[in-house]
């Protein structure tokens, strides 16, 4: 299984500022065919379920605010939140589709400094 | 809106069974393949289980495997995840997701399984 490793774990941002998220392969999730990075991001917030952030490293989901955008290839990527509001609060996870099982990092949870 | 809604959560013993559900709508339900994902108390998100759109190729965890049997209804447009065995460590809320491209989009609302005496 490949695995997935974010960093933080934890992270602190004042509003209005940027919040820099970074996912780790453990093996590239880069197909040379289609030269497409298999890689999502999702947002999770209390009582609410996953939302698709972010696909194929850098393309924004449906209605997804354009603060949030995504970065990498190979086996480094990044999430990016341009100017933090305070619903960005939550925990963020990338997920590799490269191959089966589909495998998620541990999360990175994002508060207000 | 695309919907999917699951049911079936609950509390129960350990050793004891459950079976969960989940209804799809508005959307093509039999092209999709589904996955059911657990979010244990202070935990990260977990793939316990997928099937395929047609039902013919499925996948477990190694945590869940020979306990847990995932299985689909393409004319009732419904998943369903039959769970044995349970063990405390199974308590989480359990989500169940549609999968067409690689990422899993649309996302159910999740269900609560408590294994607790």
């Amino acid at each position: 299984d490949i695995v997935m490793t974010q960093s933080p774990d934890s992270l602190a941002v004042s509003l209005g500022e940027r919040a820099t998220i970074n996912c780790k392969s453990s093996q590239s999730v880069l197909y040379s065919s289609n030269n497409k990075n298999y890689l999502a991001w999702y947002q999770l917030k209390p009582g609410q379920p996953p939302k698709l952030l972010i696909y194929w490293a850098s393309t924004r989901g449906s209605g997804v605010p354009d603060r949030f955008s995504g970065s990498g290839s190979g086996t480094d990527y990044t999430l990016t939140i341009s100017s933090l509001q305070a619903e960005d609060v939550a925990v963020y996870y990338c997920q590799q589709y490269y191959t089966t099982p589909r495998t998620f990092g541990q999360g990175t949870k994002l508060e207000i400094k | 809106e695309v919907q999917l809604v699951e049911s079936g959560g609950g509390l129960v013993q350990p050793g004891g069974s459950l079976r969960l559900s989940c209804a799809a709508s508005r959307f093509t339900f039999s092209i999709y393949g589904m996955h059911w994902v657990r979010q244990a108390p202070g935990k990260g998100l977990e793939c316990v289980s997928a099937i395929n759109a047609n039902g013919d190729d499925k996948y477990y965890a190694n945590s869940v495997k020979g306990r847990f049997t995932i299985s689909r209804d393409n004319s009732k447009n419904t998943l369903y995840l039959q769970m044995g065995s349970l063990r405390p460590e199974d308590t989480a809320i359990y989500y169940c997701a549609g999968e067409l491209h690689g990422w899993f989009d649309p996302w159910g609302q999740g269900t609560l399984v408590t294994v607790s005496s």
